[in-house]
Parts: C-alpha cells; sequence; structure tokens
C-alpha cells in the first residue's frame, strides 16, 4: 500500500484479556518498527524487525508482549493478560533499510484502552 | 542520559511569526542524523526535516529549517510564517550509525498558533 496501515484504530480491552495489534508496512520496507506513546509522552521503542535477522526486542516491558512478523511484511504485536498501564497508543513505523537518511514512515496508530 | 531533550513542553506562536523549537542531543558516535517530525491531534507523526551529522548546510525544507550546532549538539526546529495548521506535537529524533537499529525520541513539544 502507500502508508503504513494499522488496524485496529482503536481498541477497548478489559484487564486480563489478550489482544492483537496489526500493523501492513510499506511495501519493500525491509525494516519495522513497534514503538508505544503513553497519554502525554514522548514514544518508547518496543521492537525492531530486519529481514530475516532476528528482531531486537530490547524495548519490550515484560514478557505479556511479543510481536512476529510474518514473511518480512505484516506484523503482528501481541499484549497478554492486558493492564491497565498498557492503555497507550501503539505506533508502527516502517523504513526502507538501515543508513541514516532514512526515515520512519509510521502509521496512524492504535490506540488501546483497558478496563 | 536522555539521548534527545526537548525541553519546551509548551510553546505559543502568533500566526505568521517564526518560531523555534529547542532540541540537544548526546551522542559519542561521529556518525548520526537528526530528524524532526509532527504528530497533529490525528495522531500519526509526519516527517519533516532530516540534519545528517556531516552535513555542512543546515537543513532546510519549505517553511522548516534546522539550527545545527554540532559543537553545542543542538538541533533546533525554525518554522517560519506560522500558520494555524502548524498546531501540534513535534518530536525531535536521532539515529546513530553503531545503533541504528532505533530512533531515540525526545519528549516533544505541543506548538500552539494564536490567529
Amino acid at each position: 500500500g502507500a502508508g503504513v496501515s494499522q488496524s485496529p484504530s482503536n481498541k477497548v480491552t478489559e484487564k486480563g484479556k489478550d489482544v492483537e495489534l496489526r500493523c501492513d508496512p510499506i511495501s519493500g520496507h525491509t525494516a519495522l518498527y513497534w514503538y508505544r506513546q503513553s497519554l502525554g509522552q514522548g514514544l518508547e521503542f518496543l521492537i525492531y524487525f530486519q529481514g530475516n535477522s532476528a528482531p531486537d526486542k530490547s524495548g519490550l516491558p515484560s514478557d505479556r508482549f511479543s510481536a512476529e512478523r510474518t514473511g518480512g511484511s505484516v506484523s503482528t504485536l501481541t499484549i497478554q493478560r492486558t493492564q491497565q498501564e498498557d492503555s497507550a497508543v501503539y505506533l508502527c513505523a516502517s523504513s526502507a533499510g538501515q543508513t541514516l537518511t532514512y526515515g520512519y514512515t509510521f502509521g496512524s496508530g492504535t490506540r488501546l484502552t483497558v478496563v | 542520559a536522555q539521548k534527545i531533550t526537548q525541553t519546551q513542553p509548551g510553546m505559543f506562536v502568533q500566526e505568521k511569526e517564526a518560531v523555534t523549537l529547542d532540541c540537544t542531543y548526546d551522542t559519542s558516535d561521529p556518525s548520526y542524523g537528526l530528524f524532526w517530525y509532527k504528530q497533529p491531534s490525528s495522531g500519526e507523526m509526519i516527517f519533516l526535516i532530516y540534519q545528517g551529522s556531516y552535513d555542512q548546510q543546515n537543513a532546510t525544507e519549505g517553511r522548516y529549517s534546522l539550527n545545527f550546532q554540532k559543537a553545542r549538539k543542538s538541533a533546533n526546529l525554525v518554522i517560519s510564517a506560522s500558520q494555524l495548521g502548524d498546531s501540534a506535537m513535534y518530536f525531535c529524533a536521532m539515529r546513530e550509525a553503531n545503533t541504528g537499529n532505533q530512533f531515540y525520541f525526545g519528549t516533544g513539544t505541543s506548538l500552539t498558533v494564536i490567529p
């Protein structure tokens, strides 16, 4: 597609439930990133995928968070046993490569509310 | 230490005036890239401008320019002739050559353009 697509745009879930957030990057972009943005805060790095390399999971806040990227394209971020502190906007971004000049193209985000 | 520091949580500017949004960064990597993103209330992150650490000239993109002072490690964004549509959050970000996996973001500056 023309841009990075994220779904759903909004998700309200009950505490303790599992949720899946989807990201469809720009076609041909080899790098894919997940960030979390809490209300009024900056962006917190979660996980990074580059081609077929092992993902950089250093930003995942707990083992309740996991992500996968199938076929080097679509990615799913899964949060198990959601907690209220997981409420945030989850942003996905893709990039054409790792060189410095490549910026990110962001999706519009998924606003997750845990009640 | 914070990689990116934005010390202005909120800024106001009169329509048609110029405004400077501050950003300082911290890195020991001689090769890095600096980025500014705009996030309107709709939530999407929009790339504005890029400055490479070895670039001799300050970057410019239309009404946006980056005041790059390498020795001071600052990369301030200047918006000229402000428009009402410039009201948004603005994030400064950095990507290092040696840790190219992720961007480091500041906490953002909320800009309000007053008619």
